[in-house]
């Protein structure tokens, strides 16, 4: 069965560091991937897509996202934080019919000063 | 252009009462998706609708819980009767065909007192 892994259920950082979200996938047949951000009280908002058009992923509010099919990873990264990017972050894989997702636990970030 | 639509925002009730969440869809999609999301379990897939037919039910918690599209601009989600561990946040989102991303409402926040 396909399934998606976020590691760190919480990650950290300071304001300006470099954000590195992991995601590592796990299917049959090469997926379409996708990272979803929810802010609080609010629902979840694509970041970003791949489709197998490239390999890198350019999203919204600076995220990028590297697939690698040697690793079965999709990480999301942004070079410098900003406060602003606190929030709950989804990884998610298409299940290969009926645009069902496979979401991953998801990860907190926070940014700090 | 208007996202998916959900009422109430908000809802507050005694146990033993029937809830019912409303979703719109965005004009266009046709898969729609209704999630709950807890502390506890995160974001789970209660059911969803292709051509406003039911196609995977299986994370429906109990027959309690009940969900319909009569048509392709409407969907409700159903409790009956309410209890205090159904307080959770509500989400509806709709996809306009396989393989795209879905687009989530703002959630229903419901407590069940």
């Amino acid at each position: 069965a396909q399934s998606v892994t976020q590691l760190g259920s919480h990650v950290s950082v300071s304001e300006g560091a470099l954000v590195l979200l992991r995601c590592n996938y796990s299917s049959s047949v090469p997926p379409y991937l996708f990272w979803y951000v929810q802010y609080p009280n609010q629902g979840l908002q694509l970041l970003l897509k791949y489709t197998s058009a490239a390999t890198l992923v350019k999203g919204i509010n600076g995220f990028e996202a590297e697939f690698k099919k040697s690793e079965t990873s999709f990480h999301l990264t942004k070079p410098s934080a900003h406060m602003s990017d606190a929030a709950e972050y989804f990884c998610a894989s298409d299940s290969g019919g009926y645009n069902k997702l496979i979401f991953g636990a998801g990860t907190r970030l926070a940014v700090h000063p | 252009d208007a996202g998916v639509i959900q009422s109430p925002r908000h809802e507050v009730t005694e146990m033993g009462q029937e809830v019912t969440l409303r979703c719109k869809p965005i004009s266009g999609h046709n898969s729609l998706f209704w999630y709950r999301q807890t502390m506890m379990r995160g974001l789970e897939l209660l059911i969803y609708f292709n051509n406003n037919v039911p196609i995977d039910d299986s994370g429906m918690p109990e027959d309690r819980f009940s969900a319909k599209m009569p048509n392709a601009s409407f969907s409700t989600l159903k409790i009956q009767p309410s209890e205090p561990r159904d307080s959770a946040v509500y989400f509806c989102a709709s996809s306009p065909g396989s393989n795209q991303p879905q687009h989530f409402g703002d959630g229903t926040r419901l407590s069940i007192l």
